[in-house]
This record gives structure tokens, sequence and C-alpha cells, in this order.
């Protein structure tokens, strides 16, 4: 497995509340995506980096921002947490935009 | 937007039962991967298809990508118990570069 590391790995929260997630890689790939799986809908876009402090949106990207100050590091924040981002998150990494994506074991969030 | 059907969303066969899931796009694709996610796992690789017509096999495994680049298949001949899980496509189109993920097929086996 891709050296990626995903944390938490499981987190319970209130609605309102503001949530960070990490991703970290030790790959040094260039790009960098944010997903969320929910049943029904496979795995959707949120996020994503081609590289330090270059980000940009995906398909599901309201209620979500990101930050890359490293190449190792991919924070998630959800500013205000809302029932409806109650989902397992998936952090992947890829050399090149076209390339395979390896993915890390995933967050599971819960906001009640 | 892009858009990525697979069907079926579930299958449960009996072991030794073949097993195919299909996967459609709104858009021609330049190309199609295939992803497995074991039950608590994360997605992991399995093939890519770049080639209108392509065919590759992985052991029991047979992946097509169809002539107008806009479908997919992945066929597993005499299904095992390792081969629980489920099975994503995921396809980039021509002008989109970023991966689209289908909805995902469930495969359930029983012994």
């Amino acid at each position: 497995d891709a050296g990626i590391t995903q944390s938490p790995r499981h987190k319970v929260t209130e609605t309102g509340t503001p949530v960070t997630l990490r991703c970290h890689q030790t790959e040094n790939h260039r790009y960098m995506y944010w997903y969320r799986q929910d049943p029904g809908h496979g795995l959707r876009l949120i996020h994503y980096s081609y590289g330090v402090k270059d980000t940009d949106k995906g398909e599901v990207s309201d209620g979500y921002s990101v930050s890359r100050s490293k190449t190792e590091d991919f924070l998630l924040t959800l500013e205000s947490a809302t029932s409806s981002q109650t989902s397992v998150y998936f952090c992947a990494i890829s050399e090149r935009e076209s390339d395979t994506q390896y993915f890390g074991p995933g967050t599971r969030l819960t906001v009640l | 937007g892009q858009q990525v059907m697979q069907i079926p969303q579930y299958q449960h066969v009996q072991e030794g039962e073949d097993f195919t899931t299909y996967c459609n796009s709104s858009t021609t694709l330049s190309n199609i991967q295939w992803y497995k996610q074991r039950p608590g796992g994360h997605p992991v690789f399995l093939i890519q298809l770049v080639k209108s017509g392509e065919v590759k096999k992985q052991k029991r495994l047979t992946f097509q990508f169809g002539e107008a680049k806009k479908n997919s298949s992945l066929h597993i001949t005499a299904t095992q118990t390792t081969d629980v899980g489920t099975y994503f496509c995921a396809g980039r189109n021509t002008g989109f570069q970023k991966l689209v993920f289908g909805t995902g097929t469930r495969l359930l086996v029983s012994p």
C-alpha cells in the first residue's frame, strides 16, 4: 500500500462545530484528492490539490474548504458541520493527474 | 456534468458462478479505470483501459472497454469468496480530466 495515512479514523461531532480531517503522504506525489463516499453515490470528489497552495473544487465542494501548505499534508475542513456531511471521507494521491490514484484508509465522520 | 452509472447496484452469487458489472458514461471517455473495495477497506486500483475495444485479463477477471469508449465491463469467471467487495469504474472524459467514479457494484459471494 502507498504511504497514506488519515486522521482521525473515526469522529463523532455535533452540528455546527468545525471539523478538520488530515491526510498525510510519504510518497511525494504532486496530486492529492478528497472524496466522500455515500451509499448509492459512489465516490464523489470534494476538492483536489495539484501542488503546494494550489487547490481546486470538485463536484461537491459546498461546505468544505482545503489547504495544502506542505507536499505531504492535505487538510479538509468543515467550517460548520451539518448532518448531511455524515459520510466516509477518503484521501487519495497520484503522481500525475492521469495516473492511478492510491487511497488512504478513510475517515468515518458522524455529525449528530 | 459527466455521469458514470454502474449496474447492477448489488449482486449475490454462489461461489463458482460468474459475475459481470457494467459501467456506462454519459460522455466519451479518454480512459477508464477499475477499482475494488473490500468491506471496511479502501478502493484499490485494478486496471486501466485506454483503447477503443480494448480487452484485458487478470486471472479470472476480464475487463473490456467499449468501441465507442462510453461503456466498460468487468467479468469475473467462477467467483470465489475472496472476490467479495464493491467494484467501481472511474472514467475521464476528453474535456474534464478529473476522474469520475461510478456508483459501484457490490458483490457478495456465498460459499
